[in-house]
């Protein structure tokens, strides 16, 4: 069974730093690439980050770059996005995902950063 | 960035209708296009990429079609089970960007 498992979120202050971990099985977890995308209440998904197999290439949208960092073990099956300076706009569900060739092959379930003082 | 907008923004339709929602890219995006489908509460589920490529395991009732800057997602004979939010996303260029959403409801 294919599990993606994202943990780390929760309250967080104003300008403060957290760091997402997404712990998978049931799939070669060094062929994929990994993805974070996010989803704002009752609002759209948007994407975050990506990062190749290898963990030699990651991608960010101009918003985010030098605010969120993306990494990957492929010893642990894990893929990581530290977020520091966060803002109140941060504040959304963070669903990893993996991906193969073109396709999103599989999603985790989410974890909630909520930014507030 | 490429802007990708939805229509509708929602529908609703009986059970056993066929429904279509649009996508369309602010530029040319060859066929680097997915769906995805949404449940409340859970996270986004793949239906198709490349722009009518059937993910594994999605039955055959959703189709995609569409290249450049115009696609079409089309769900077959509605089901209770279809009830979601259907959102598209290029994939051509970063940033990657996702259109705002369809939201399908059953009469």
């Amino acid at each position: 069974e294919v599990l993606l498992m994202e943990s780390g979120g929760g309250l967080v202050k104003p300008g403060g730093s957290l760091r997402l971990s997404c712990t998978v099985s049931g799939f070669t977890f060094s062929s994929y690439s990994m993805i974070w995308v996010r989803q704002a209440p009752g609002k759209g998904l948007e994407w975050v980050s990506s990062i190749s197999s290898s963990g030699n290439y990651m991608y960010y949208p101009d918003s985010l770059r030098g605010r969120f960092t993306i990494s990957r073990d492929n010893a642990k099956n894990s893929v990581y996005l530290q977020m520091n300076s966060l803002r109140a706009e941060d504040t959304a569900v963070y669903y990893c995902a993996a991906r193969s060739g073109e396709t999103i092959e599989y999603w985790g379930q989410g974890t909630l950063v909520t930014v507030s003082s | 960035d490429i802007q990708m907008t939805q229509s509708p923004s929602s529908l609703s339709a009986s059970v056993g209708d066929r429904v279509t929602i649009t996508c369309r890219a602010s530029q040319g995006i060859r066929n680097y296009l997915a769906w995805f489908q949404q449940k409340p509460g859970k996270g986004p589920k793949s239906l198709i990429y490349g722009a009518s490529s059937l993910q594994s395991g999605v039955p055959s009732k959703f189709s995609g079609s569409g290249f450049g800057t115009d696609f079409t997602l089309t769900i077959n004979s509605l089901q209770t089970e279809d009830s979601a939010t259907y959102y598209c996303q290029q994939y051509d260029s970063y940033p990657w960007t996702f259109g705002q959403g369809t939201k399908v409801e059953i009469k």
